[in-house]
């Protein structure tokens, strides 16, 4: 069974650029998170998007933003990069809310962004 | 809020000796509780869980207790292994906000 995947795997933008991440759930889940792992400042939760519709957001700008796909897969699109964007992004998935297990999160390997 | 709390890294430890990393959490409610490795260059693997109090999740050798009372999830094994080398997360969910709130990570080292 395949298991989370993102791409790119790695991507390079100036400031004031716009990037698009994209994730592919493990198949039957339905919930898709996004974190950030910044250089010193740890993981921190992003997004959060269960049967399309966005369920949470962290302590971010509302220039990070996303969405879900009928099937599941996931987009974050960060407008006006800045250079503290840098980082690695993940995307995780779980099974539905309220379902068995729909608080285990199942990461994939990560997009690097850096913003020169 | 919620917040975790690990012990400071790096640790270094020669090969099959004991392993303990420290981990205590502070929540609203009741938390599952999660430890998490990354390989380098990886993304984040599950390594084990526990959802309520005295549970104990274990996968790898690697075992840790929910401790209610001292509000500690704190991650061990027996004999470490050079492969085992990796950055170990704890992490905590609770509610239905369902975001993991993560500790700030502790950097293994094993060698031979």
């Amino acid at each position: 069974e395949a298991g989370v995947t993102q791409s790119p795997t790695h991507l390079i933008k100036t400031r004031g650029q716009q990037v698009t991440l994209r994730c592919s759930p493990i198949s039957g889940h339905t919930s898709v998170y996004w974190y950030q792992q910044a250089l010193g400042l740890g993981l921190q939760f992003l997004l959060w998007y269960d049967e399309g519709e966005e369920r949470n957001r962290g302590n971010f700008p509302p220039r990070f933003s996303g969405r879900q796909f009928p099937n599941y897969s996931s987009e974050l699109n960060v407008n006006a990069l800045e250079l503290e964007d840098s980082a690695l992004y993940l995307c995780a998935s779980s099974s539905r809310l309220g379902s068995p297990g729909y608080n285990e999160q199942f990461f994939g390997p990560g997009t690097r962004l850096t913003v020169l | 809020g919620n917040s975790v709390t690990q012990m400071e890294g790096p640790v270094t430890l020669s090969e099959e000796a004991f392993l303990t990393i420290n981990c205590t959490y502070t929540a609203t409610g009741y938390p599952s509780l999660f430890w998490y490795v990354q390989y380098p260059g990886e993304g984040l693997q599950l390594l084990l869980k526990a959802t309520k109090a005295d549970d104990k999740g274990s996968n790898k050798g690697f075992e840790a207790t929910y401790r209610k009372e001292t509000t500690s999830f704190h991650l061990e094994k027996g004999s470490v292994q050079v492969s085992d080398s990796a950055v170990y997360f704890c992490a905590l969910i609770t509610g239905g906000g369902n975001k993991l709130t993560f500790g700030t990570g502790t950097q293994l080292k094993v060698e031979l």
